[in-house]
């Protein structure tokens, strides 16, 4: 079953411009994730956010969490060619390892 | 380090016939997964395994579906008998132990079932 839904299902920008996916999730969570997934490809890891942790920076990413509301928000600043791929939250609800994936946002970014 | 490999990289076969998928994780993590890819029902966690043991198949479709880790540098996952609905992409990935984990992911097997 799905745990984290993902909006917009597509984004499409010019270069230069910042992007933002936003996630929602159900049931209380141990840790947030973001995986990037470039076209026929496996996917990469992004970026973890604890559930006692409410912002997280790593280069151009900012990922947000509110654990009221159940919702994370991944950006990407000043986005490239390069950045265009599908973005998937996935969420982990106890210390089994166990992730549940999003439906994923794909992101386009015209040169 | 050569990451999570996967093989075959594609695979075409006929309804009815038995498929293994194989992958061999990252040298020292002790946690690896399958999960399948599809259009329609996006990312699903089919198995997922902890020291070589099945932790949780409650993804798994159905009994046609069957996955094994005889030892830590490899599983199998096996479809017997294929259907054409088993056609998508399987990912492999495996992870450390820890609180905090993340995914490194195979590049996946993409089947179609005829």
């Amino acid at each position: 079953s799905q745990q984290g839904e993902e909006d917009p299902q597509a984004l499409s920008i010019q270069e230069g411009e910042n992007a933002t996916m936003n996630c929602s999730y159900k049931t209380s969570i141990n840790n947030l994730q973001w995986y990037r997934q470039n076209s026929g490809r496996g996917l990469v890891h992004l970026i973890l956010i604890r559930s006692n942790e409410r912002e997280k920076h790593s280069g151009r990413l900012r990922v947000t969490l509110d654990t009221s509301k159940k919702s994370s928000s991944l950006l990407i600043t000043a986005s490239r060619a390069a950045d265009t791929a599908s973005y998937f939250c996935a969420t982990a609800t106890s210390n089994t390892g166990k992730l549940i994936f999003g439906q994923g946002t794909t992101l386009q970014v015209k040169p | 380090d050569a990451g999570v490999i996967q093989s075959p990289r594609h695979e075409v076969t006929e309804m009815g016939q038995e498929v293994t998928l194989r992958c061999k994780p990252i040298s020292g993590h002790d946690y690896l997964f399958w999960y399948r890819q599809t259009m329609m029902r996006g990312l699903e966690l089919l198995i997922y395994f902890n020291n070589n043991v099945p932790i949780d198949d409650s993804g798994m479709p159905e009994d046609r579906f069957s996955a094994k880790m005889p030892n830590a540098s490899f599983s199998t996952l096996k479809i017997q008998p294929s259907e054409p609905r088993d056609s998508a992409v399987y990912f492999c990935a495996s992870s450390l132990a820890g609180g905090q984990r993340k995914l490194f992911f195979g590049s996946g097997t993409q089947l179609s079932v005829l």
